[in-house]
């Protein structure tokens, strides 16, 4: 149990196009999802908490407008990187709460490799 | 916010040694989880232990809330245990609350 998934796992696209990640959560409900990025041999930076039915918070720091977060439904949430730039290339992974169990445990996502040109 | 750090940095075993991991943190926390990410970058759940002793075959952990600590164990290394250790602490409710702050990590080689 406690699967989250990603899509997709690896994308490469140009400067100045716009770029959508899903996150799921296959086998819970999930109602706050977050979203990270790690840059090669660092750790773990929050982007964002998204919770469902409501808008997303974002951490110090991070461009509302240029990571729009939407979490639609209690198993779905996704990030899109709007007029991505070589900067934006990253590894940006995803993470879900089961609010089921009544513990603060986190499952992630496999995450996914942005390569933009 | 939150501060945690993780020791050592870096740490190079022979193939059935054992080590031990350890997690500081600046403040009460009501999740610590730790965390093992492959070569693909996947992070491997390892324990959820903001409290308490837990033990999963060969790996254990052990957290200290009063004195603010959490240890890993690795016992009979073997190669495949190589990769990133992230140790993670939460320390809120609801929403936004529940976010995880992360130390910067452990990185273990296994040498065959």
């Amino acid at each position: 149990g406690a699967v989250v998934s990603q899509h997709p796992s690896r994308v490469i696209c140009k400067s100045g196009t716009s770029v959508k990640i899903e996150c799921r959560s296959l086998d819970f409900q999930a109602t706050t999802m977050f979203w990270y990025r790690q840059f090669p041999k660092q750790s773990l930076m929050l982007m964002a908490t998204s919770n469902e039915g409501s808008k997303a918070t974002y951490e110090q720091g991070v461009e509302k407008d240029k990571f729009l977060i939407n979490h639609a439904s209690l198993t779905l949430s996704t990030l899109t990187v709007t007029s991505a730039h070589p900067e934006d290339s990253s590894f940006y992974i995803c993470s879900a709460r089961d609010g089921g169990t009544g513990y603060n445990e986190q499952f992630f996502g496999p995450g996914t490799r942005l390569t933009v040109l | 916010g939150i501060q945690v750090e993780q020791s050592p940095p870096d740490l190079i075993l022979q193939e059935g040694a054992n080590s031990t991991l350890r997690c500081n943190f600046s403040d009460s926390v009501n999740n610590l989880q730790w965390f093992h990410q492959n070569p693909w970058g996947q992070l491997i759940n390892l324990f959820y232990i903001p409290s308490g002793t837990k033990q999963n075959g060969r790996l254990s952990a052990t957290t200290v809330a009063t004195e603010r600590y959490s240890l890993l164990y690795i016992s009979s290394s073997q190669t495949t245990d190589s990769g990133v250790y992230f140790c993670a602490v939460g320390r809120g409710w609801g929403g936004s609350n529940y976010k995880l702050t992360f130390g910067k990590g452990t990185l273990l080689t296994v040498n065959p």
